[in-house]
């Protein structure tokens, strides 16, 4: 069984500091990595996504990606209450069209 | 923007009823998908279909069927509900060239007593 494993956290932060979310995935050959953000009683929708090693950076988050440890993280700098959230690490396994989601983790920003 | 429309919020069934949860994307994509989420279990994709009349079986599909008879509308159906298909259903499309950028539905919380 392909697996996606997170934290369930809640992960709790200051506001203004760096949040870290972290994933772990089985699949050697995953191609694909994305993160969704999940507000409570909304669904979720897709903040960032990431296809190679290394760093990807868009406004305040940023996805790292390390396929040879197989973990792919993201970082959420100068966090403010409003990205209180549940985060859900994705991984496509095999250029398929099916997702393979790790359960979340929850992130409390603290005024 | 996308939109993907989920007929019903809530829904609350007995044992053994036959429910239809109803999903309408208005952006001509080729891909949709249902998914359950569950607390602790995360999303599972249940089943998804890429053309009008065509279906593929995802993780979990063992209770449940569908029907794509049109592209922009997707249908989940559970014969025969059963308490433990009480959960969020999630409803998802995207475009045939990027199926992993899902736009889903705001979600249906069925209940089965």
């Amino acid at each position: 069984q392909k697996e996606v494993e997170q934290n369930s956290g809640p992960l709790s932060v200051p506001e203004g500091a760096i949040a870290s979310l972290n994933c772990t995935y089985s699949d050697r050959v995953s191609q694909s990595f994305f993160w969704y953000r999940q507000y409570s009683g909304k669904s979720p929708e897709l903040i960032m996504s990431i296809y190679s090693n290394g760093d990807k950076e868009d406004g305040r988050f940023t996805a790292q990606l390390n396929k040879a440890s197989q973990y792919v993280s993201l970082l959420i700098r100068d966090s403010q209450p409003s990205d209180s959230a549940t985060y859900l690490c994705a991984v496509n396994p095999d250029s398929s069209y099916k997702l393979i989601f790790g359960s979340g983790t929850r992130l409390l920003v603290r005024p | 923007d996308v939109k993907v429309t989920q007929s019903s919020r809530y829904l609350v069934k007995r044992t053994g009823e036959k429910v239809f949860l109803e999903c309408v994307q208005d952006m001509d994509h080729e891909n949709m998908f249902w998914y359950r989420q569950d607390p602790g279990l995360g999303l599972r994709l249940i089943y998804f279909s890429y053309d009008v009349k065509m279906k593929e079986k995802g993780d979990i599909p063992e209770g449940y069927s569908v029907s794509r008879e049109k592209k922009e509308r997707f249908s989940l159906i559970l014969e025969s509900a059963s308490t433990n298909q009480t959960s969020m259903y999630l409803c998802a499309s995207s475009i045939l060239s990027g199926a992993n950028v899902l736009t889903f539905g705001a979600g249906s919380r069925l209940t089965v007593l």
